[in-house]
């Protein structure tokens, strides 16, 4: 069965560090986004892809990069960790056009 | 930009009907999602709207009207296992999402 996964699902990391969290769909989208999710804020777009090469920012994208050599994966950097990127990372993935999008089930990331 | 609202918790007692209302103002629109989820998982689809009226799925039902930048969601015959988060979102090919509202079920 297709899927869409994300590694680690916990993290821990020092302010300052790179750090990297992986994401990796089977379902063969184009789309592939990031969010973070924090009390009160709901889900918020980090960066998204509509396809190899292709990448953009969202609405919280400072701090954060992320590229798309291949189909399959989407990688997001923190580039210097800050406790105020303590959160929940959600990556998802879908089909060209509006359709729904599928999730990966997490990463909890906390910056001490 | 997208600016979409929606309350922050609802209660509601098992068996009873719950509507979730959703409000939106946005810079473009290719129809409208509501998702599910239950705490410490990840979101899961539940139904999209990209014309006006009303769409049936067993006990979830979602209604969009473009012109007012409104929808909502209904919960019908509601279960304790429907205690969970509701999130609207609106697509313009990337999803934005509105802050979500906590169902609470009681027995």
């Amino acid at each position: 069965d297709a899927e869409i996964t994300q590694s680690p699902r916990h993290k821990i990391t020092e302010t300052g560090r790179q750090v990297t969290l992986a994401c990796h769909q089977t379902w063969n989208h184009n789309n592939m986004f990031w969010y973070r999710q924090d009390l009160g804020h709901g889900l918020r777009l980090i960066h998204y892809s509509y396809g190899v090469q292709d990448t953009n920012k969202g609405e919280v994208s400072d701090g954060y990069s992320v590229s798309r050599s291949n189909t399959e994966d989407l990688p997001l950097t923190l580039e210097s960790a800050a406790s105020s990127q303590t959160s929940v990372y959600f990556c998802a993935s879908s089909a060209r056009g509006p359709t729904e999008a599928f999730f990966g089930q997490g990463t909890r990331l906390t910056v001490v | 930009g997208q600016n979409i609202d929606q309350p922050t918790e609802m209660t509601a007692t098992e068996g009873a009907i719950v509507q979730i209302n959703c409000t939106y103002q946005t810079s473009g629109f290719n129809g409208l999602f509501w998702y599910q989820q239950h705490a410490g998982e990840a979101p899961t689809f539940l139904s999209y709207n990209v014309l006006d009226g009303l769409e049936e799925k067993g006990r979830f039902s979602s209604f969009l009207s473009r012109s007012k930048g409104y929808s909502y969601l209904l919960l019908k015959e509601l279960q304790m296992k429907d205690s969970a988060s509701y999130l609207c979102a609106v697509s313009d090919y990337k999803l934005s999402f509105g802050a979500g509202t906590t169902v609470t079920v009681r027995a």
